[in-house]
This record gives C-alpha cells, sequence and structure tokens, in this order.
C-alpha cells in the first residue's frame, strides 16, 4: 500500500525557534501534498495545498510567512513553523495525493510543542 | 461554500452488530468519495473509495453511495472494539485538488 511518512513524529521546542517538518512519499510520487493541524478533539484544518515545482496555496487565516512550505520533489515536501509560539503546538499532519489512483494518504503526524 | 456534514456521534453499537455511518455532502459535482478512520493520537487511516452509485464492499465494510441524495455512507459489520474510533468523510467537490472533511462521527463498539 501507499506509505507517507513524517519526521520527527514528536518535538519540543522554545518559543522563538524554527521547526521542520518533512513529508514523504515512500512507494508513489506525488504531485500534490498537503499539510493539516488538529487541535486535540477537533477536526482536521487543511493549512496549505503544496505542489511540487511551484509556490504552495495557503488557506485563508493561515499565515504563509510563518508556515514555509517548500515541495522540492515528487517524494518531499517540507513545513518550517517559523518563531514557533506556545499556541502553535499542535499534531501536524501531512498527506500525499496518488495521482494514479486519485486518494490521498496521510503521514503518521508530527506533535509539535512549543514551551 | 464545499460542506460535508456527519453525526458527532458517538455512536455505540454491540459488538458484532452493525454500524451505519452517514455523510451527506453539498457540491453535486463532487466525484470522489473517501472513508477514513482515525484512532485517538493517530493521524487518518484510508479505509475505502468509492466513486461510483451504489455498493462497493471490501471486508466487513461495505461503502454506499447516492449522488442524485448527495449521501454516502459507511456499514461495519461484525463490529469489533478495535473499530472503536473516530470516522471521517471526505469529498473531493468537482473542479477541486483537495479534499473537504466532514468533523468525524466518533463509535464506539462495546463488548
Amino acid at each position: 500500500g501507499a506509505v507517507v511518512s513524517q519526521h520527527p513524529s514528536r518535538v519540543i521546542c522554545k518559543s522563538g525557534t524554527s521547526v521542520k517538518i518533512e513529508c514523504r512519499s515512500l512507494d508513489f510520487q506525488a504531485t500534490t501534498m498537503f499539510w493539516y493541524r488538529q487541535f486535540p478533539k477537533q477536526s482536521l484544518m487543511l493549512m496549505a495545498t503544496s505542489n511540487e515545482g511551484s509556490k504552495a496555496t495557503y488557506e485563508q487565516g493561515v499565515e504563509k510567512d510563518k508556515f514555509l512550505i517548500n515541495h522540492a520533489s515528487l517524494t518531499l515536501s517540507t513545513l518550517t513553523v517559523t518563531s514557533a509560539h506556545p499556541e502553535d503546538s499542535s499534531f501536524y499532519i501531512c498527506s500525499a495525493r496518488d495521482l494514479y489512483a486519485d486518494t490521498q494518504y496521510f503521514g503518521p503526524g508530527t506533535r509539535l510543542t512549543v514551551l | 461554500q464545499k460542506e460535508v456534514e456527519q453525526n458527532s456521534g458517538p455512536l455505540s453499537v454491540p459488538e458484532g452488530a452493525i454500524a451505519s455511518l452517514n455523510c451527506t455532502y453539498s457540491d453535486r459535482g463532487s466525484q470522489s468519495f473517501f472513508w477514513y478512520r482515525q484512532y485517538s493520537g493517530k493521524s487518518p487511516e484510508l479505509i475505502m473509495f468509492i466513486y461510483s452509485n451504489g455498493d462497493k464492499e471490501d471486508g466487513r465494510f461495505t461503502a454506499q453511495l447516492n449522488k442524485a441524495s448527495q449521501y454516502v455512507s459507511l456499514l461495519i459489520r461484525d463490529s469489533q472494539p478495535s473499530d472503536s474510533a473516530t470516522y471521517l468523510c471526505a469529498v473531493k467537490p468537482g473542479g477541486y485538488n483537495k479534499l473537504i472533511f466532514g468533523a468525524g462521527t466518533r463509535l464506539a463498539v462495546h463488548p
């Protein structure tokens, strides 16, 4: 089956630092990847759509300068949370779209805690 | 505004029973429909997808789609305690590259 990995799975950082999260599609090529955020007991919230070789498309209300997305290859997208603050603490999940199957597969998620 | 509606639950069923999860969507041009399962603290996992009207079966799971009524459902036969999770319905509206998710239905299967 389609496998998507994320690294790191868990990160704790100090307020003001930047954190980079990697998302990889391991056995298929993904021209499109998606980044979600989920707070405890709440729904998935789409943050942005990442297209290989072009700029990401951000959802309304998501600060593009704070959440930097790079999709440099067909198997890798990165999300950088810049100048993180405690309110950025959340569960960040990526998904990758398998173009041929037209389905999305999720990575295992990254739990970010900002102190 | 593209919307996907689900009953938040919890839906409580006894072990061995059939669990029926329902979802309605607003965009009549939607073409692709998905069910994901999410355990507490974990990321969503794809269970099934369906594109055509009718039923699609995979093991204990059956997805049902009725485009005229804009309704998609998931049946889980012989429910097990391990099926206890939140089930997310997702729809890909026509012309969209992204999925629209419902808020999810929490299923509790009790022994």
